[in-house]
C-alpha cells in the first residue's frame, strides 16, 4: 500500500514569512499528487493538485507545490504567509487507475499577526 | 449543485447505541469514501465505493457497516457504537470518469462530528 508523510506536525510562523510544508509519499508508479486544506471547523477543500506535465503546480491563495520524482516529494510553498492561512494541511496521492486516496497525517498551521 | 451532504453535523451516542450517516452526491460520483478523522492521525479510510451495489473495506472498517444501493447516497453505519468511535467523519466523493485531472480529485462533506459516551 502506498503512504504518505508529513513530517512536520506543527508550525508556527509570524506573518509575511515563508512557507514550506514537506510531503513524502512511496509508491513506485505513476502518482497523482494533491494538497488539500481543512479551515477550523470546516471541510477539506483542494488546495492544488499534481497529475503530469510541469512539476511546478500553481494553486489557490498564493500556494505553490513542487513535485520531485527523484525525491518521491510533493512540498507545499508560499512565500508570505497570513493569519487566514492558519488551517491544517494534508497532501494526498493516488494513481491514475487507483481507487483510493492515501492522506498523510497533516501539518498544522497558525500565523501569528 | 449542493456537493456531497452529510447528516447529522453532531451527535452524541451512549455505548452500545446504533446509528447512520447519511452521506448524498448530486455531482453523479461514481465513488465515493467514508473517512475518520482523528487528531494527529489525519484521515483513515473505513470504507468506499466504486459504484452502486459495490462496496469494499478501506484501512480501519471495523465496527461499521455501509451500502451503496443508488449512485448517489452512500450511508455509514455504527451498530453497536464504542468510545473508540469518537471522531468526526467525512463522505467524499470522486467522479472517475472523464479526463484524469478531473476524474481523480475528491470532493469532502462538511463532516460529522461523533462523540460516544
Amino acid at each position: 500500500a502506498q503512504s504518505v508523510s508529513q513530517h512536520n506536525h506543527h508550525v508556527i510562523l509570524s506573518e509575511a514569512a515563508s512557507l514550506e510544508l514537506g510531503c513524502n509519499y512511496s509508491y513506485g508508479g505513476t502518482v497523482n499528487l494533491f494538497w488539500y486544506v481543512q479551515y477550523p471547523g470546516q471541510h477539506l477543500q483542494l488546495l492544488l493538485k499534481y497529475f503530469s506535465g510541469d512539476p511546478l503546480v500553481k494553486g489557490i491563495k498564493g500556494f505553490e507545490a513542487e513535485f520531485i520524482k527523484s525525491k518521491f516529494s510533493f512540498n507545499l510553498r508560499k512565500p508570505s504567509v497570513q493569519g487566514s492561512d492558519t488551517a491544517e494541511y494534508f497532501c494526498a496521492v493516488n494513481t491514475n487507475t487507483g481507487n483510493q486516496f492515501y492522506f498523510g497525517t497533516g501539518t498544522s498551521l497558525t500565523v501569528i499577526p | 449543485n449542493a456537493g456531497v451532504t452529510q447528516t447529522p453535523k453532531f451527535r452524541i451516542l451512549k455505548i452500545g447505541q446504533s446509528m447512520t450517516l447519511q452521506c448524498t452526491q448530486d455531482m453523479n460520483h461514481n465513488y465515493m469514501y467514508w473517512y475518520r478523522q482523528d487528531p494527529g492521525m489525519g484521515l483513515k479510510l473505513i470504507y468506499y465505493s466504486v459504484g452502486a451495489g459495490i462496496t469494499d473495506k478501506g484501512e480501519v472498517p471495523n465496527g461499521y457497516n455501509v451500502s451503496r444501493s443508488t449512485t448517489e447516497d452512500f450511508p455509514l453505519r455504527l451498530e453497536l457504537a464504542a468510545p473508540s468511535q469518537t471522531s468526526v467523519y467525512f463522505c467524499a466523493s470522486s467522479p472517475h470518469r472523464g479526463p484524469v485531472r478531473n476524474r481523480n480529485t475528491i470532493y469532502f462533506g462538511e463532516g460529522s462530528w461523533l462523540t460516544v459516551v
